[in-house]
């Protein structure tokens, strides 16, 4: 199983652009890299879902460089509804690491 | 189509009795996940059922836990003699295809039971 790496946490304000990483050096050559978000007292829901270079929905951007060792996660013009915390998953095995706790500031 | 629906929301129980949770997939969804977690913590995760099958109990403690996802009903969590350090959110997720090696099938969590051992 690729091991993921992401901050533990991240502060930004209202209207600003937040860029979440995700380290995964070990990740296979066929696994596609997954973004779930969960907010306080919910299961997560699944964001975005990608494979190499650009994937974008109405929620956000997935950005993987060529060497995919690493993914970023994209939220354009948070809110303060984006406070959550976002979780990196390599592959299929649905295994999820502590995330990243981002606070939405006014 | 109702989502994945978990009951009880809120669990007490006695230490020494034994606490059931059920996980009620969406409509044509055929595969289960059990995770637990504790407050300001990720998601353990616990078990992978297909229907009448366990997949994965990778993550299952070897003893007092135990999963199933009969033919019909819901999934079922059932902890036996529960122990303080049991208390945690317990979610289950859904999703309508087997899990791939290399890639997720999109998967729908519910709401979570939060038990609480007393």
């Amino acid at each position: 199983l690729a091991k993921t790496t992401q901050p533990i946490s991240m502060d930004s304000y209202e209207g600003q652009e937040v860029n979440i990483t995700c380290s995964h050096n070990n990740i296979a050559t066929n696994d596609y890299i997954t973004w779930y978000q969960q907010f306080p007292s919910q299961g997560p829901r699944f964001i975005i879902q990608g494979y190499k270079t650009k994937v974008t929905n109405e929620v956000a951007s997935l950005f993987i460089p060529a060497d995919r060792k690493s993914s970023t996660l994209s939220l354009p013009r948070v809110s303060l509804s984006d406070t959550a915390v976002y979780y990196c998953l390599v592959g299929g095995a649905m295994r999820f690491g502590a995330g990243t706790r981002l606070t939405v500031k006014p | 189509n109702a989502g994945v629906m978990q009951n009880p929301r809120h669990l007490v129980r006695r230490r020494g009795q034994e606490a059931r949770l059920r996980c009620s997939p969406m409509k044509g969804h055929s595969h289960v996940y059990w995770y637990r977690q504790l407050p300001e913590e990720g998601l353990k995760f616990m078990v992978y059922l297909q229907k009448e099958n366990i997949i994965d109990e990778s993550g299952m403690p070897k003893e007092r836990f135990s999963a199933e996802f009969p033919k019909e009903g819901p999934s079922i969590l059932r902890i036996q003699q529960v122990v303080r350090g049991d208390s945690a959110a317990y979610f289950c997720a859904s999703s309508p295809l087997a899990r791939a090696p290399f890639m997720n099938t999109e998967a729908f969590f519910g709401q979570g039971t939060r038990l609480t051992v007393v």
